[in-house]
């Protein structure tokens, strides 16, 4: 079992705006950043967001993360069909002294 | 910009160590800025940190996975190395390189991904 938890699909028309959640512990997500990657089918991971809610150069700003206590949220608005991907969250567990992921969730743009 | 590329076998028979090299471009591997480290993700599936190294020596390892993970910097190839010993099916995967920002806490920086599949 993965230490963070998502929803396994999530989808939406293009254009819309669509959220993936992604729930922790007080030992990971409650006392640490959580940063969010982005995976197209066949590609590796690409960094989205980090240290909760700030992007990478070159990320546009319809891709927006944030995180209250134990749960954290990755937002993207205007959706394309290009968005369609597998999405990750990520941070540090210290109860674990180990790096976790989620599951994962898979974005269909309809 | 930095760049990642991994290399190594494709196919390790059950019980033997599987060895992948990562070799660094476009920066330093004694750079303060990074831990070098390894991810996989069995066909299908999420993504299962493996561990990190900072080039001094410090290392982090998945206490999953710890007592079969060696991860290993060579500063003069400008390289890091991930072994695994005694596999089996179940670390059949695609295996990534990546750096994990230390100021930043993520990965920002990953290789393109190597399948390694365990099989006699």
């Amino acid at each position: 079992q993965s230490v963070l938890t998502q929803p396994p699909s999530v989808s939406a028309a293009p254009g819309q705006k669509v959220t993936i959640s992604c729930s922790g512990s007080s030992s990971s997500l409650g006392n640490n950043y959580v940063s969010w990657y982005q995976q197209l089918p066949g590609t590796a991971p690409k960094l989205l967001i980090y240290e909760n809610n700030k992007r990478p150069s070159g990320i546009p700003d319809r891709f927006s993360g944030s995180k209250s206590g134990t749960s954290a949220t990755l937002g993207i608005s205007g959706l394309q069909t290009g968005d369609e991907a597998d999405y990750y969250c990520g941070t540090w567990d210290s109860n674990l002294g180990a790096v976790g992921f989620g599951g994962g969730t898979k974005l269909t743009v309809l | 910009q930095l760049q990642l590329q991994e290399s190594g076998p494709g196919l390790v028979k059950p019980s033997e160590t599987l060895s992948l090299t990562c070799t660094v471009s476009g920066g330093s591997i004694s750079s303060s800025s990074y831990y070098w480290g390894w991810i996989r993700q069995p066909p299908g599936k999420g993504l299962e940190w493996i561990g990190s190294m900072y080039y001094s020596g410090s290392t982090y390892y998945n206490p999953s996975l710890k007592s079969r993970v060696t991860i290993s910097v060579d500063t003069s190839k400008n390289q890091f190395s991930l072994k695994l010993k005694s596999v089996t099916a179940a670390d059949t995967a695609v295996y990534y390189c990546a750096t994990l920002h230390r100021l930043l806490d993520c990965f920002d920086h990953w290789g393109q991904g190597t399948l390694v599949t365990v099989s006699s």
